[in-house]
């Protein structure tokens, strides 16, 4: 079967840094992505990476390593507003995407 | 630049009445269309996706129904709803063809049904 996994809850503090961890097993790749989604609201798109390596777009990149089902993303610089979930979605060879289930940040003062 | 709207925003409905919630899309053609359905702790089940006016296909079978009597509308029905039918409802556009496909979300509908 086809599975995301990404960790339930992470806490951080404001002015720090997290890496939320995605893992995934898909029938094919055409993409991973990353859409932050505050409570109540609906996913806003962050990032996409089909090839190995870093994106970085102001405070927040994203990392893929295609041989070994994994991703990252990274925030720097926490702000109070970066509270919300945090959803790793991949397009498998079939090009529908799986969601895993989110990651439910919460920054601290 | 283009928009998504969908509506009713807030829905409490009893078991066995009907539901139609609807979307539009604005400032774009041809778009492909979907309804997922979110539920707590889980990942967003995609319910229904077109490609065009007309033409639907559906991921898992359920009591739900899709829609598109227009380019730009996408409408999810249901005749009579269930108690598993709570939950929060999202339409996503994206364009056809393109290389990332990122998804442009409505604002969502919640669903309650008593």
């Amino acid at each position: 079967g086809q599975n995301i996994d990404q960790p339930t809850e992470m806490t951080a503090t404001e002015g720090a840094i997290v890496q939320i961890n995605c893992t995934y097993q898909t029938s094919g790749f055409n993409g991973l992505f990353w859409y932050q989604q505050h409570a109540g609201e609906a996913p806003t798109f962050l990032s996409y990476n089909v090839l190995d390596g870093l994106e970085e777009k102001g405070r927040f990149s994203s990392f893929l390593s295609r041989s070994k089902g994994y991703s990252y993303l990274l925030l720097k610089e926490l702000q109070m507003k970066d509270s919300a979930s945090y959803l790793c979605a991949v397009r498998d060879s079939n090009y529908q995407l799986i969601w895993g289930a989110g990651t439910k940040l919460i920054i601290k003062p | 630049s283009q928009t998504i709207h969908q509506w009713p925003a807030t829905l409490v409905q009893p078991v066995g009445s009907p539901l139609s919630l609807e979307c539009t899309v604005e400032g774009t053609s041809n778009p492909n269309l979907y309804w997922y359905r979110q539920a707590a702790g889980r990942g967003l089940q995609l319910l229904f996706y077109s490609v065009g006016i007309g033409q639907i296909s559906s991921e898992v079978p359920q009591n739900l129904s899709a829609s598109r009597p227009q380019d730009r509308q996408f409408i999810l029905s249901s005749k009579k709803l269930l108690l598993s039918d709570s939950g929060f409802y999202l339409c996503a556009w994206s364009l056809p063809d393109t290389h990332t496909g990122e998804l442009f979300f409505g604002e969502g509908s919640r669903l309650t049904v008593l």
